[in-house]
């Protein structure tokens, strides 16, 4: 079985402080494990992956993500947050066989 | 390429009634996967096609759903018998075949309200 966590339905930060985005997952076997992003009216789209290789990714506008395979986690971050940064975030992991698991979604606010 | 398309973008019907969703998802991709996502939740896995066969089915997908993919190209999503828990935004994703590492990019979804 597969599951994916985000353990904070809500986080709040201030515009130019770094982020964090927290998502823990359970996964059998090589995990595959990616992050969204939804805003009002738009589908999910593509932030960045994780699927073997260095444990730091690096994606869109600014972020990144860290694979811990001991804590089994894959953090969101980026060093300085935008305003324009406010959105649903989903971690998501994936199997070979086609299925996925999305976490419940953390929702972002970056004040001015 | 205009990316993944659904259609309609809104539904709504009267509990009992039937309905069917269309997907075209990128020209070239053969993976497409259905997801519903209900308020405050994440997307839930329903359905995956790999090119026209259906590899991967949710026990979510109860027996008044089903999901086709004819040729390998758009998909439809249909359900019967429709019920008022089934109001959901269902969302359509597609991926080009290079493992499951390859990022889906999704539709904007159909928004089903049953009445």
């Amino acid at each position: 079985a597969q599951s994916v966590a985000q353990p904070e339905d809500q986080v709040n930060v201030a515009e130019g402080n770094p982020l964090t985005v927290k998502c823990t997952y359970s996964v059998s076997g090589n995990p595959y494990l990616f992050w969204y992003v939804q805003y009002p009216n738009r589908g999910l789209q593509f932030l960045l992956k994780y699927i073997t290789g260095d444990n730091l990714v690096k994606g869109s506008y600014g972020f990144e993500a860290e694979f811990n395979k001991s804590q089994t986690s894959f953090h969101l971050k980026k060093p300085s947050a935008l305003v324009s940064d406010s959105a649903l975030y989903f971690c998501a992991g994936f199997t070979n066989a086609g299925k996925s698991t999305f976490g419940d979604g953390t929702t972002l606010t970056v004040k001015p | 390429d205009t990316g993944v398309s659904q259609d309609p973008r809104h539904k709504i019907t009267k509990r009992g009634q039937n309905v069917t969703f269309r997907c075209d998802p990128i020209s070239e991709h053969n993976r497409l996967y259905w997801y519903r996502q209900t308020l405050g939740q994440g997307p839930e896995f329903l359905t995956y096609f790999q090119n026209e066969a259906q590899l991967e089915k949710s026990r979510l997908l109860s027996d008044r759903f089903s999901a086709e993919r004819p040729k390998g190209s758009f998909s439809t999503l249909e359900i019967q018998r429709t019920e008022q828990g089934d109001s959901a935004m269902y969302l359509c994703a597609s991926s080009s075949q290079q493992g499951a590492g390859t990022e889906a990019f999704f539709g904007q979804g159909t928004r089903l309200t049953v009445v």
